[in-house]
């Protein structure tokens, strides 16, 4: 059975450094890119980053550049997203899914996710 | 960046409509479009990729169609176990983008 469990999330202050972590199992892990996706409070979707499966790419969507950055440690079948000076606007459920290739004709999709890391940044 | 929207932002259907959802992206992505449910507290689940094709272990009542910029998600009789909110996804260009969900109740 596939699984992806996040860890790393808890309250805190703005401008501090935070480190999620998602621990998969059950799939050969550096055949995979990987994504970060995350989900404030009532509110939709927001893909954040990816990382192709050597951690030679990787891929952030312009509000988090800068700030957000993602890695993995194939050995240890594990992926990181590490935020630094935190804003209010990053609380949110922070989700690591795996990112399938189905083809040309079908392109790719986030197809296996973890149960979600609750992030709530207040003072 | 591509932007999806998603319509009707929500609906409320009986056990047994057929239910039909739209998605609309502001360039064309081809075929690159999936569908997630997602049910309350709980992570996403992957429905439909490429526009049409089932994943693996979904219900044949959902169904997806559509190219270019208009897409459709249709759930052929609604069951109770569909309540959720449903979001359209594309994976043509980075950063790849969500709709914003249509949530979906049970008269």
């Amino acid at each position: 059975e596939v699984q992806m469990v996040e860890s790393g999330g808890g309250l805190v202050q703005p401008g501090r450094s935070l480190r999620l972590s998602c621990v998969v199992s059950g799939l050969t892990f550096s055949n995979f890119w990987m994504n970060w996706i995350r989900q404030a409070p009532g509110k939709g979707l927001e893909w954040l980053a990816n990382l192709n499966p050597d951690g030679s790419e990787t891929y952030y969507v312009d509000s988090v550049k800068g700030r957000f950055t993602i890695s993995r440690d194939n050995a240890k079948s594990s992926f990181y997203l590490q935020i630094n000076d935190v804003r209010a606007e990053d609380s949110a459920v922070y989700y690591c899914a795996r990112g399938i290739w189905f083809g040309e004709l079908l392109g790719s999709a986030p197809d296996i996710w973890g149960q979600g890391t609750t992030v709530i940044v207040s003072s | 960046d591509i932007q999806m929207t998603q319509s009707p932002s929500s609906l409320s259907a009986s056990v047994g409509d057929r239910v039909t959802i739209t998605c609309r992206a502001s360039q064309s992505i081809t075929t690159y479009l999936n569908w997630f449910q997602q049910k309350p507290g709980k992570a996403p689940k992957l429905l439909i990729y490429g526009a049409s094709s089932l994943q693996s272990g979904v219900p044949l009542r959902f169904s997806g169609s559509g190219s270019g910029t208009d897409f459709t998600l249709t759930i052929s009789s609604l069951q109770p176990e569909d309540l959720a909110t449903y979001f359209c996804h594309q994976s043509y260009g980075r950063p790849f983008t969500f709709g914003p969900g249509t949530k979906v109740d049970i008269k």
